[in-house]
C-alpha cells in the first residue's frame, strides 16, 4: 500500500521569499515521487520527479525537492517566491518495479497545498 | 509540445442521466487513466487501462462505470446513471509504457480535466 500526506493544506508567502512545502510518503516498496501544480483552470503539470537516481531533484520554474529515505519526505522548495506560483501543489507517489508493469503507473495523490503569493 | 486533451471541459447533467467524458491521449502511449476530484478532496484513481483492457480500478469504479477506445485515438469514460456524488473534476491522463528500468517514461501527463455537475 502506498500513501502520501501534505502537512499543510494551505502556505501564503510573501513574493521574494523562499517556499516550503511538505511531503511525507509511506510505501510498502521503492516509490516515484512527484509533485504536480495545477493553476486555476488548468490541468495537472509535472513539476519534477524523483525515480532513483540523484536524491535532490531540479524542476521547472527553479522549483525543486529533496528525496529523503530516513525521513520519508519528499519536500518541495523554491528560494524566491513568484506571483505565478499561486497555484495547488499536489505530491504523488508511484510504486516501481517489475511486479507492478502489468499496472502502469497507478499514481496516489496527496491532499494538495493551496499556495497564495502576497506583493 | 504533445498533451492530452479532454472534452467537454464542463458537463452539467441531471441525475439519472449517462454522460460520457472524452479524452485524446499522447498518439503513442500505451497506458491511459482516469482519475476524479471531488471538491475539497484529494485526487483519486479511478481506473488504468491497457492493451484494451482495464489493468487496474478502485472501488470508486462500480458497474456504473465504463472505459473504452474506441478507435485508437479516443478514450471515453461512461456513466451510465449518474449520481449526485459523481459530481467531480475528472482528469485523464497517458503515459509511455512503464519500463522498470527506464524511469523516464513514468511521468503520467494529464489533462485539463471535465468538471461534472449531477444536478
Amino acid at each position: 500500500a502506498q500513501s502520501v500526506t501534505q502537512l499543510d493544506s494551505h502556505v501564503s508567502v510573501s513574493e521574494g521569499t523562499p517556499v516550503l512545502l511538505r511531503c511525507n510518503y509511506s510505501s510498502s516498496y521503492s516509490p516515484s515521487l512527484f509533485w504536480y501544480v495545477q493553476h486555476p483552470n488548468k490541468g495537472l503539470q509535472l513539476l519534477l520527479k524523483y525515480t532513483s537516481a540523484a536524491t535532490l531533484v531540479k524542476g521547472i520554474n527553479g522549483f525543486e525537492a529533496e528525496f529523503k529515505k530516513s525521513e520519508t519526505s519528499f519536500h518541495l522548495t523554491k528560494p524566491s517566491a513568484h506571483m505565478s506560483d499561486a497555484a495547488e501543489y499536489f505530491c504523488v507517489v508511484s510504486l516501481r518495479g517489475p511486479w507492478i508493469k502489468a499496472a502502469g503507473n497507478k499514481l496516489t495523490f496527496g491532499g494538495g497545498t493551496r499556495v497564495l503569493v502576497k506583493p | 509540445e504533445p498533451e492530452v486533451t479532454q472534452t467537454p471541459s464542463h458537463q452539467v447533467t441531471q441525475m439519472g442521466q449517462e454522460v460520457i467524458l472524452r479524452c485524446v491521449p499522447i498518439s503513442n502511449h500505451l497506458y491511459f487513466y482516469w482519475y476524479r476530484q471531488i471538491l475539497g478532496q484529494k485526487v483519486e484513481f479511478l481506473v488504468s487501462f491497457y492493451n484494451n483492457e482495464i489493468s487496474e480500478k478502485s472501488e470508486i469504479f462500480d458497474d456504473q462505470f465504463s472505459v473504452e477506445r474506441p478507435d485508437g485515438s479516443n478514450f471515453t469514460l461512461k456513466i451510465r446513471s449518474t449520481k449526485l456524488e459523481d459530481s467531480a473534476m475528472y482528469f485523464c491522463a497517458s503515459s509511455e509504457r512503464f519500463l522498470e528500468n527506464n524511469p523516464l517514461n513514468t511521468e503520467a501527463f494529464f489533462g485539463q480535466g471535465t468538471r461534472l455537475t449531477v444536478v
